[in-house]
């Protein structure tokens, strides 16, 4: 069956600090991965979009890497903040729909 | 250029009602995508609707149902409504209908159903 893994755990880092969030998934084989970030009682908001050709992708204190191969992709916010605490949500991209992971949760402390 | 808007923000209904959601799509979009957020979960996409026709259809029953007016607003209608259609409901719109689009979200309707 397909699946779409994100960290389970919620990640808790010192501001200052870089965030590696992860997604893994199987069964599927997406052009594109697309990164949300939710807030809380709020819309997701898009970050990022990577295709499969790329490697890699950045975007200010953002960078997201793909591999098909080891059907992954992970995501780095670099020099965290207090407000960058949200959920992040990867996205496979299949034709017309988005197939969301369950998102982490990242908690930036002062 | 005014941003997704979605209403109502919030709604409480019984089991075996029927609801309607209706969503504003930005601005120059002709695409709008709905889905479904479960408490703690990604949202699930439901369906697309692309120029006032249905595009594509998510792991969704018929009760769940659409529309999309000349505007590129949007409505979904859930009828015989149970108690795990509670979540919040996301409208999405796009340019185009392609997934790799970049998704413009509305802040959501949440649904309770007793």
């Amino acid at each position: 069956s397909q699946k779409i893994e994100q960290n389970s755990e919620a990640l808790n880092i010192q501001e200052g600090k870089t965030a590696t969030l992860t997604c893994n998934y199987t069964n599927y084989s997406p052009a594109y991965l697309q990164w949300y970030r939710q807030d809380p009682g709020r819309g997701p908001v898009f970050l990022l979009l990577i295709r499969e050709n790329e490697k890699e992708k950045r975007k200010e204190r953002l960078k997201v890497t793909f591999d098909t191969t080891l059907k992954q992709s992970l995501f780095h916010i670099t020099a965290s903040q207090p407000a960058d605490s949200a959920t992040y949500l990867c996205a496979l991209v299949g034709g017309y729909a988005l197939n969301f992971g369950k998102g982490t949760s990242l908690l930036v402390t002062p | 250029e005014t941003g997704v808007t979605q209403s109502p923000t919030h709604l409480i209904k019984t089991r075996g009602q029927q609801v309607t959601l209706r969503c504003s799509s930005q601005s120059g979009h002709n695409t709008v995508s709905w889905y479904q957020q479960a408490l703690g979960q990604g949202p699930q996409f439901i369906f697309q609707y692309y120029r006032e026709e249905e595009n594509g259809r998510g792991n969704f029953p018929p009760r769940f149902s659409g529309l999309q007016f000349p505007n590129y607003s949007s409505e979904l209608n859930v009828n015989a409504l149970e108690l795990d259609d509670s979540a919040l409901y996301l409208c999405a719109s796009s340019l185009d209908w392609e997934g790799y689009n970049e998704q413009f979200f509305g802040p959501g309707t949440r649904l309770t159903v007793l």
